[in-house]
């Protein structure tokens, strides 16, 4: 158990729709991360919070958005869901920002979302 | 742009012998590369990490070797437990764009017993 908690596991909804994944990061990380897993793809990067400020983006469409509140954790909103958003999305955390050295990004177990 | 090349989608390996996992890269920016372990149904999980300072480091039976020249970085595990079956991922980040970690399509691992 990596503490890194991401709720729903399994979700599965129309084309058109719109979700939201939530993520816990472990006690006392202030990093969030979220990655895409595609079949055939390795995990793809999408977007980095640190203590609620957005840090990074990656391949994150327009579509998609997220925030990370007060209390630390984070929430993944897809709108306008296609058949090919279909995919593993994991949460991660960290303590500090970034991948330096000592810096341990946790990952969750994902939220499987499948996309009809 | 794969940017993060594993090119073996999977490696087996007699358990007790070496498994060596391979990893290339392109951008020559990437300064922190580190590999991570997948069980299914879990996510990934830290495994071994090297600064481009360092060709070398080792951690148990984990070591993983750098080769900047040549963009291309191995993990070695010696020796295979069946244990270690896994998808294991290589990733890379660069500190000048943020530290996004960039990970590889990650390579299928079965230790036979």
């Amino acid at each position: 158990d990596s503490g890194v908690t991401q709720t729903p596991k399994h979700l599965i909804t129309a084309t058109g729709q719109r979700v939201t994944l939530r993520c816990s990061p472990r006690s006392g990380d202030l990093s969030v991360y979220w990655y895409q897993q595609s079949l055939d793809q390795g995990l793809q990067f999408l977007i980095h919070y640190y203590n609620g400020e957005e840090r990074a983006k990656g391949n994150i469409l327009e579509r998609f958005s997220a925030q990370q509140f007060p209390d630390l954790h984070s929430e993944l909103n897809l709108s306008s869901l296609e058949l090919g958003d279909s995919a593993l999305y994991f949460c991660a955390s960290s303590v500090a920002s970034g991948t330096i050295s000592g810096n341990t990004i946790y990952f969750g177990e994902g939220s499987w979302l499948t996309v009809v | 742009d794969q940017q993060v090349k594993q090119n073996s989608p999977s490696l087996s390996v007699q358990e007790g012998r070496i498994s060596i996992l391979n990893c290339d890269y392109t951008n020559s920016m990437f300064d922190y590369f580190l590999w991570y372990k997948k069980y299914p149904a879990e996510g990934p999980t830290f495994l071994i990490s090297i600064s481009s300072i360092k060709d070398k480091n080792e951690d148990g039976r984990f070591t993983v070797f750098l080769n900047k020249s040549a963009k291309h970085l191995s993990l070695h595990i010696v020796p295979s437990q069946p244990g270690d079956s896994a998808v294991y991922f290589c990733a890379a980040s660069a500190l000048l764009t943020g530290n996004k970690l960039v990970f590889g399509a990650g390579t299928i691992l079965r230790v036979k017993s």
